[in-house]
Order: C-alpha cells, then structure tokens, then sequence
C-alpha cells in the first residue's frame, strides 16, 4: 500500500538559512500535519492542514511557515535556521474524520534536519 | 488537555519473555489509542489501535485494550523477539483535525 512521501530524508544546512521539506499524503487523504521530534523526544505537533486550510497549531515557530497545495501535498518552510532546529520532521495524512472512519494518522519516514 | 503517560525505559527483556508497558491517558470526550513504533534510525509506524472502549487492538503479536474505566491502554507481547526492539510510542486522538497526543516513548531492548 502506498505510504506518506517526505523528501528530502536528509537535509544539512547552515545557522540562518533556509530550508523546505516536502510531504506527498496518502492518496485519498485530505489532511496532513507536521511534527516535530527532537532528539530521544517524543513528537510535537506543529501544524495540520485540511482541503488546504489550516486546521490546527501547535508550537510552530514564527520562522516557519506551511502550506497545502490543490493535490493535497504540504510543505514546510523553515528560515533562519537555529542549531535547535535540528530534529526529526515528520509528516502524517489522515482521511478528514466522519462516522464511516477514525482519523488515524499515517506517519512518512521523517526528514531529518541538520543544522550546524 | 490530553495527556499520555506511559512506563519510563528503557525495558531490557530476554528473547521470548513476556512484555508489558504501560500506558494510561487523559483525555477530553472519548479518544481513539494507539500504539506507535520506531525502530532504530527510521520512522513512526502504526502498530495498532482502538477507537472505543473495550476494544483490543492486535498486530504482530501484539495487543492493547482499551479501558475506559481505567483509562489505560497497555501493550503486551507473550513471546517478545530481538527484533522488536524498538521504541514505543503511547498516543491518543480526540476529536477531529486534531494534533496526536504521544507519551515520551519506551524503548524496548531483546536480547538473544
């Protein structure tokens, strides 16, 4: 069965630049959150879209920023790069929840950001 | 809020013993509970889950109840292998477009 894309896996960047990571859904699935996981942390929301809307926030920094385009992929954007950005970004995709289906999300495999 | 807490690790079990980490919840309403899992130097993969009280979730051997009574939603494993070694992720969902609520995770280490 098809999986949440991310791209890239790995990225390194330098202190103040810039940075995008792509996620593809589920095909079907309309909504689509970021997380964040830092080192032996558990995952922290940052920010969730639905039919290109955002639907929720978490504690996203204002350096970021996300979208959700019209074939339901998302990216993150991330500037100013700190050495505390550096972590795992994860993205998952859910069906929009009804009474037919839970909204269990799928996770992708992570992006991971280094910052040196 | 939504809050999961789930048994600290790092749990260090003998090829074919039995497994249990514990996992309890508050939450709002009547979430959906799962267990998640990350094997060394890759992602989060859905491992099981259920959606309302007294339903068991099972994959691979493993299974969790879901308790509303006690509010608790504990894995087990009666015969745990070395690869599934890991960390395991507690969660919990309520209501819809809502953000996933995880425990601070439990790494589990087989050993032959």
């Amino acid at each position: 069965a098809a999986g949440v894309i991310q791209s890239p896996r790995h990225l390194i960047k330098e202190k103040r630049e810039t940075a995008t990571l792509k996620c593809y859904p589920i095909p079907r699935h309309d909504t689509v959150y970021w997380y964040q996981q830092g080192p032996g942390q558990d995952p922290q929301f940052l920010i969730s879209f639905y039919e290109k809307m955002q639907s929720d926030k978490g504690s996203i920094p204002d350096r970021f920023s996300a979208q959700q385009f019209s074939d339901y992929h998302s990216e993150l954007n991330m500037s100013s790069l700190e050495l505390g950005d550096s972590a795992l970004y994860f993205c998952a995709s859910s069906l929009a929840p009804t009474s037919e289906n839970t909204d269990t999300q799928y996770f992708g495999p992570g992006t991971r950001l280094t910052v040196l | 809020g939504n809050s999961v807490t789930q048994m600290e690790g790092p749990v260090t079990l003998s090829e074919e013993a039995f497994l249990t980490i514990n996992c309890t919840y508050t939450a709002t309403g009547y979430p959906s509970l799962f267990w998640y899992v990350q094997y060394p130097g890759e992602g989060l993969q859905l491992l099981l889950k259920a959606t309302k009280a007294d339903d068991k979730g099972s994959n691979k051997g493993f299974e969790a109840t879901y308790r509303k009574e006690t509010t608790s939603f504990h894995l087990e494993k009666g015969s745990v292998q070395v690869s599934d070694s890991a960390v395991y992720f507690c969660a919990l969902l309520s209501g819809g477009y809502q953000k996933v609520t995880f425990g601070t995770g439990t790494k589990l280490q087989v050993i032959p």
